[in-house]
Order: structure tokens, then C-alpha cells, then sequence
């Protein structure tokens, strides 16, 4: 099956630094999302991102598929941007696998 | 609109007891999906149903089934449960289940002992 990893696995950054995290996947795939949990648990939706670049506020994400990468950027990391990113990719029609993920902690 | 909403948010068991986890969403969404998250790992596929009345399985079916009950609502059974589906569970819907944009529910905490 398709194998999904996502580098670094966890990472500290202070407030205010920028960040790269990245996603590599290892077949060709229909899409490609990025998720942010939070402390709490929660699934927030950050991109759905089949190619191309998209941005929102301070993140950013690049799918590069012919390639099989996908790149997110959060610049300015605030505290709340502590938790964990997943990237998953959509494989074989519906069947969504996830990477994971990078664990992120931000300190003030 | 309150999107995908999950019940209960935290439940124990004893192995062996069976329970349902219920799922609804509000966005018209044909497919819908159940996920487990063990600790420290990503989310795994349970079961899915691309359309009303239509189920199948994903990458770790053993242990559940599952009921589309209509458009809106799927359901998760653990018919005996095990100390090994100690997990936090997520159901998930899309417009479509080819290449269509995932939403996540708040997921429910089971503890099995």
C-alpha cells in the first residue's frame, strides 16, 4: 500500500520563527488535505490540496504531485499553533490515509 | 449548521460489553467514514459508506460493524469489545468520496478495561 511520512516529527519552535513541514507520499494520489489537531483533540481542516499552492493567513501549502511532496508553511508561529499536523493523502477513490504526523510546540 | 456531531464523547467499557457510537452530519454529504487514533499515531480507516444503503471496509474492520442508517447518520458497533479498541474514534463525512474534501466530527473517547 501507499506509504505516507511526514518530516520532522516533532519540532520546537519559539514565538514569531517560521516553519517548513513536510509530506511525502510514495504513489500517485486524488488529493492530498492537511489537518491540524489541537491539544484538545480536535481535527481542524487546514487545506485540501491536490497541486499547486494555497494560502491562509500565516499558512501556506504546496502540493508538488508529480513529485509526490507536499510542503506547509506557518510563518509567525504563534502558541496556538501548538499541536499536531497530519497530512493525508486521498488514495484508491476514497480511502483517505494519513502520515504520523509533526508533533509542533510553540513557547512564548 | 453544526457540521459532523459525535455521541458520546467519552465512554468506558468492560471487556466484553457492547456499545454503538452514533454519528450524524448536516451537510448533505453522501459518503461518511469511521477512523480510530491510537496514541501517538495517525488516524486508520475502520469502515466507510460511499452512499446511502452501500458499506465497506477499510484498513482495520475487525472487531466493528456498521450501520448507514440513512443520509445523515452512520453508526459504529462494538459487538464485545476489547482492551485492544481502547482508542479515540472520529467519524468524517464528504461530498463525494472521490477526491472530496474530508470534515471530522469532535471523536469519542472509549476506554475499554
Amino acid at each position: 500500500g501507499i506509504q505516507v511520512e511526514q518530516s520532522p516529527p516533532d519540532l520546537i519552535l519559539q514565538e514569531g520563527a517560521n516553519s517548513t513541514l513536510r509530506c511525502n507520499f510514495s504513489d500517485s494520489v486524488n488529493n492530498l488535505q492537511w489537518f491540524h489537531q489541537n491539544p484538545w483533540g480536535q481535527l481542524i481542516n487546514l487545506f485540501y490540496i491536490p497541486s499547486g499552492t494555497k494560502q491562509n493567513g500565516r499558512l501556506s501549502a504546496t502540493t508538488v504531485a508529480t513529485e509526490r511532496y507536499s510542503l506547509l508553511y506557518i510563518s509567525s508561529s504563534q502558541t496556538t499553533d501548538s499541536g499536531v499536523y497530519f497530512c493525508a493523502v486521498l488514495y484508491n477513490t476514497d480511502k483517505l490515509i494519513f502520515g504520523t504526523g509533526t508533533r509542533l510546540q510553540v513557547f512564548p | 449548521n453544526a457540521g459532523v456531531t459525535q455521541t458520546p464523547k467519552f465512554q468506558v467499557l468492560k471487556t466484553g460489553q457492547s456499545m454503538t457510537l452514533q454519528c450524524a452530519q448536516d451537510m448533505n454529504h453522501n459518503s461518511m467514514y469511521w477512523y480510530r487514533q491510537d496514541p501517538g499515531m495517525g488516524l486508520r480507516l475502520i469502515y466507510y459508506s460511499a452512499s446511502e444503503g452501500t458499506t465497506d471496509k477499510g484498513e482495520v474492520p475487525n472487531g466493528y460493524n456498521v450501520s448507514r442508517l440513512n443520509k445523515r447518520e452512520f453508526s459504529l458497533r462494538l459487538e464485545s469489545a476489547a482492551p485492544s479498541q481502547t482508542s479515540v474514534y472520529f467519524c468524517a463525512s464528504s461530498a463525494t468520496g472521490d477526491a472530496g474534501e474530508q470534515y471530522f466530527g469532535p471523536g469519542t473517547r472509549l476506554t475499554v478495561t
